[in-house]
């Protein structure tokens, strides 16, 4: 069965201290690979999408890195404003009718206190 | 710029009592549409996709449905509300191609109690 792990479950940093979320899957022929971050009551916000090993993506404090079976999110010094849960999702090989489905992770809470 | 709203934001509903839940998207065309939900503020879980007005797919069999009447409107409903579907409803969209699919973007959501 096709799996997307996150880990870990919840972090808490202190402000300015570097660490890395990690994402990983069991999806045969891996269409796309997306991060996104949600904030208590609010729908999910897209940060990055992923296609091959290899790739990187930065945002402000944020990179995301991907190889053939896991996907990782750098945070570099992070701020308190960067606290929210960190969802991944993969994304299934590509057919006309089904409307390019994605399978979500669980998510990683991200704490960071000043 | 594309905007995608949902309403209402939240909502107090009995067991046994219908739902009607809309999303509506701005800004695109033929859009792909989704119903997620998604319990204990964490994992989404697909309800339903569409790929044009008329065209629903399942995913998972439940007392809920889907309807996509217009090209940017996508409803969920019930006739009869069930406790386990209060949750987190989110409705996203992506942008339709026939053989390549790019994120979707998701909603503010809406808040189901079911009492």
């Amino acid at each position: 069965e096709d799996q997307v792990t996150q880990s870990p479950e919840a972090l808490r940093l202190q402000e300015g201290e570097s660490s890395s979320l990690n994402c990983s899957y069991t999806v045969s022929g891996l269409r796309g690979l997306f991060w996104y971050r949600q904030d208590p009551g609010k729908g999910p916000e897209f940060l990055f999408t992923l296609y091959s090993a290899g790739e990187e993506k930065e945002k402000e404090r944020l990179k995301a890195t991907l190889t053939k079976k896991e996907s990782f999110l750098h945070i570099t010094a992070p701020k308190p404003e960067d606290s929210a849960t960190y969802l991944c999702a993969v994304q299934f090989p590509p057919s006309y009718n089904q409307g390019g489905k994605l399978i979500f992770g669980q998510g990683t809470e991200l704490s960071v206190k000043p | 710029s594309q905007t995608i709203h949902q309403w209402p934001a939240t909502l107090v509903q009995p067991v046994g009592s219908p739902l009607s839940l809309e999303c509506t998207v701005e800004g695109t065309s033929n859009p792909n549409l989704y119903w997620y939900r998604q319990a204990a503020g964490r994992g989404l879980q697909l309800l339903f996709y569409s790929v044009g007005i008329g065209q629903i797919s399942s995913e998972v069999p439940q007392n809920l449905s889907a309807s996509r009447p217009q090209d940017r409107q996508f409803i969920l409903s019930s006739k009869k509300l069930l406790l386990s579907d209060s949750g987190f409803y989110l409705c996203a969209w992506s942008v339709r191609g026939s053989f390549s699919y790019n994120e979707q973007f998701f909603g503010p959501g809406t808040r189901l109690t079911v009492l």
